[in-house]
């Protein structure tokens, strides 16, 4: 079985362009979660999501974030017009009911 | 709102110590707490976990005990090895909420 994918795994972007992070959650997991990283600190929530739906949204920043978890297909973080605050590592992890969350390998993105 | 504190790291260790890495947490209601284990350049791996007050959670011979009444989740293990070294994150559910992380070395 399967882990949770993420893809890809290092993304370089510059100022003002857009990012798109993608995540293949384990098979059977109908639950999903994007977190970001900041160098040498914690995990901070970002958004959870169900097939189609937002459940909670309410650590994604106000602009420039979206996230979607579509009936087919991996859920998608997408970051527009980044900047270099941006920079992090962005976790996505699944779970089949909403408990024991299990995480991907993560995207690191850098933004020039 | 829920927030979980750890000992401030990094704590550095010889092979075969005992380890302990403090966690506390303040929560509503009855979360399930979690350790995840990070290793460089990887993602979080799911140590070991427990849903419920005077619960024992156990993995590769970590152990950690819910305890309500001192709300705290200290991981322990007897005798480290090098292969441990890596940095170890306390959580609560759900969405997880995690602590700052403890970076974990241990020498030879």
């Amino acid at each position: 079985n399967a882990g949770v994918m993420q893809n890809p795994r290092h993304l370089v972007r510059r100022r003002g362009q857009e990012a798109r992070l993608r995540c293949s959650p384990m098979k059977g997991h109908s639950h999903v979660y994007w977190y970001r990283q900041l160098p040498e600190e914690g995990l901070k929530f970002m958004v959870y999501l169900q097939k189609e739906n937002i459940i909670d949204e309410s650590g994604m920043p106000k602009e420039r974030f979206s996230a979607e978890f579509p009936k087919e297909g991996p859920s998608i973080l997408r970051i527009q017009q980044v900047v270099r605050g941006d920079s992090a590592a962005y976790f996505c992890a699944s779970s089949p009911k909403g408990d024991t969350q299990y995480f991907g390998p993560g995207t690191r993105l850098t933004v020039l | 709102g829920d927030s979980v504190t750890q000992m401030e790291g990094p704590v550095t260790l010889s092979e075969e110590a005992f380890l302990t890495i403090n966690c506390t947490y303040t929560a509503t209601g009855y979360p399930s707490l979690f350790w995840y284990v990070q290793y460089p350049g990887e993602g979080l791996q799911l140590l070991l976990k427990a849903t419920k007050a005077d619960d024992k959670g156990s993995n590769k011979g970590f152990e950690a005990t819910y305890r309500k009444e001192t709300t705290s989740f200290h991981l322990e293990k007897g005798s480290v090895q090098v292969s441990d070294s890596a940095v170890y994150f306390c959580a609560l559910s759900a969405p997880l909420v995690f602590g700052q992380g403890t970076r974990l070395t241990i020498n030879p």
